[in-house]
């Protein structure tokens, strides 16, 4: 089983929808989270980080549930400018961080 | 400021030749990552360094794979004897202690093996 897994997707939503993603973590000592976003051929840069208590950030929500071991990515109102791929990173400890595989997004006119 | 650089950005060579990867952290950042990304999939980890030392090995796919980093600085990821599934982007990344701090990626070495 994969440290950190994600469904690869592809999620095809019209503009305008709300998405979800879901990622899961096998290793309870993981300490911190966050999701990095990918644009094709691209290098993956951070688009949130997650907090314990939930965050948003204008149409982004993230959120943690860490008796569960799963973080989730919410984004409403989608844009065209989100197609992307969306990968769930965990932070082991000591500045050790682990991908998740990528859920592949694409958001349509 | 300068971002991570990583050099060369492309390199085709042929099977059983031996690369050398470059890797150019941000000034500062102590924690170094290399990964790489095959067509398609996702990011998978191969190694760390904290400072010139690296806690965890563990992602390096074989024996052909080493990987140093020097005064804290500048790492190499080599590759000998390369076969053609080791073709993918090398990716490395940098980050600031301590642990929450996010890391900040190179643009890749996209490596092609003949």
């Amino acid at each position: 089983r994969k440290e950190v897994e994600q469904d690869p997707g592809p999620f095809n939503v019209p503009e305008g929808a709300t998405v979800a993603f879901n990622c899961t973590y096998s290793n309870s000592a993981s300490q911190s989270f966050f999701w990095y976003r990918q644009d094709c051929r691209k290098e993956p840069k951070l688009l949130m980080s997650v907090y314990s208590s939930g965050n948003e950030d204008g149409r982004f929500t993230a959120q943690l549930n860490r008796a569960s071991q799963y973080i989730s990515l919410l984004i409403r109102d989608s844009k065209l400018s989100d197609s992307a791929t969306y990968l769930c990173v965990v932070n082991r400890n000591n500045n050790d961080m682990r991908f998740g595989a990528g859920t592949r997004l694409t958001v349509k006119p | 400021g300068a971002g991570v650089s990583q050099s060369p950005s492309n390199k085709v060579t042929e099977k059983g030749k031996d690369v050398e990867l470059r890797c150019d952290p941000i000034s500062g950042h102590t924690a170094l990552y290399w990964y790489r990304q095959s067509l398609g999939q996702g990011l998978e980890f191969l190694i760390y360094f904290q400072g010139n030392s690296a806690p965890d090995k563990s992602g390096l796919p074989s024996d052909r794979f080493s990987a140093e980093r020097t005064g804290g600085s500048v790492s190499t990821l080599t590759i000998q004897r390369t076969q053609q599934e080791d073709s993918a982007v090398y990716l490395c990344a940098s980050s600031l202690e301590p642990a929450r701090e996010t890391q900040y990626f190179g643009p890749g070495t996209r490596l092609l093996v003949l």
